[in-house]
């Protein structure tokens, strides 16, 4: 069965200082990653994926994540955090066979940044 | 350009009254669409998906029934809410081939 663990409730962190978000997953076969963001009251927006090719993938707002096979990790990060990436992030994940193309989503982590 | 429309934004029902709400996806042909359950601004429950009219998946046994009586429009329904019913629905499409599912804006629904 497929699995997505963000360990953290909430992040805080200040304006310009990196930021970090942290995500695992289990998944049988090779795993579809994303990130979403969520801000008050609204749908999710896409940020970014892994499928396949290069650990590191680059996505909107100048976030990026890093592709661990080993510890099956997907974590998001940025550079300099704005005050205004203050909101709710959802890690996902899918296997490539998955029937219906059903994605799983974590808990979801909110990020505060503090100006 | 492909965009998804849900309705109400708000609703506010009884307990044992009936629900429906709406999710219309316009700009593409035959989407994989999905329900969501969003509880106290955090995880996302998978309620229901469908590859095609009339084929719905149901994730979770509840309270709640999705249709899909055209090929871009998905409801979601109850003929009588519970409280436990109560959080903040989301409908989505998945897109291709990039794999995206896009999200509705959602409808917040308290059963009082």
């Amino acid at each position: 069965a497929q699995s997505v663990a963000q360990p953290e409730d909430q992040v805080n962190v200040a304006e310009g200082n990196p930021l970090t978000v942290k995500c695992t997953y289990s998944v049988s076969g090779n795993p579809y990653l994303f990130w979403y963001v969520q801000y008050p009251n609204r749908g999710l927006q896409f940020l970014l994926k892994y499928i396949t090719g290069d650990n590191l993938v680059k996505g909107s707002y100048g976030f990026e994540a890093e592709f661990n096979k080993s510890q099956t990790s997907f974590h998001l990060k940025k550079p300099s955090a704005l005050v205004s990436d203050s909101a709710l992030y959802f890690c996902a994940v899918r296997a490539s066979n998955t029937g219906g193309f059903k994605t799983i989503f974590g808990a979801g982590t909110r990020l505060f940044v503090k100006a | 350009s492909q965009t998804i429309h849900q309705w109400p934004a708000t609703l506010v029902q009884p307990v044992g009254s009936p629900l429906s709400l709406e999710c219309t996806v316009e700009g593409t042909s035959n989407p994989n669409l999905y329900w969501y359950r969003q509880a106290a601004g955090r995880g996302l429950q998978l309620l229901f998906y469908s590859v095609g009219i009339g084929q719905i998946s149901s994730e979770v046994p509840q309270n709640l029934s999705a249709s899909r009586p055209q090929d871009r429009q998905f409801i979601l329904s109850s003929k009588k809410l519970l409280l436990s019913d109560s959080g903040f629905y989301l409908c989505a499409w998945r897109g291709t081939p990039k794999d995206i599912q896009y999200f509705g804006a959602g409808t917040r629904l308290s059963v009082l």
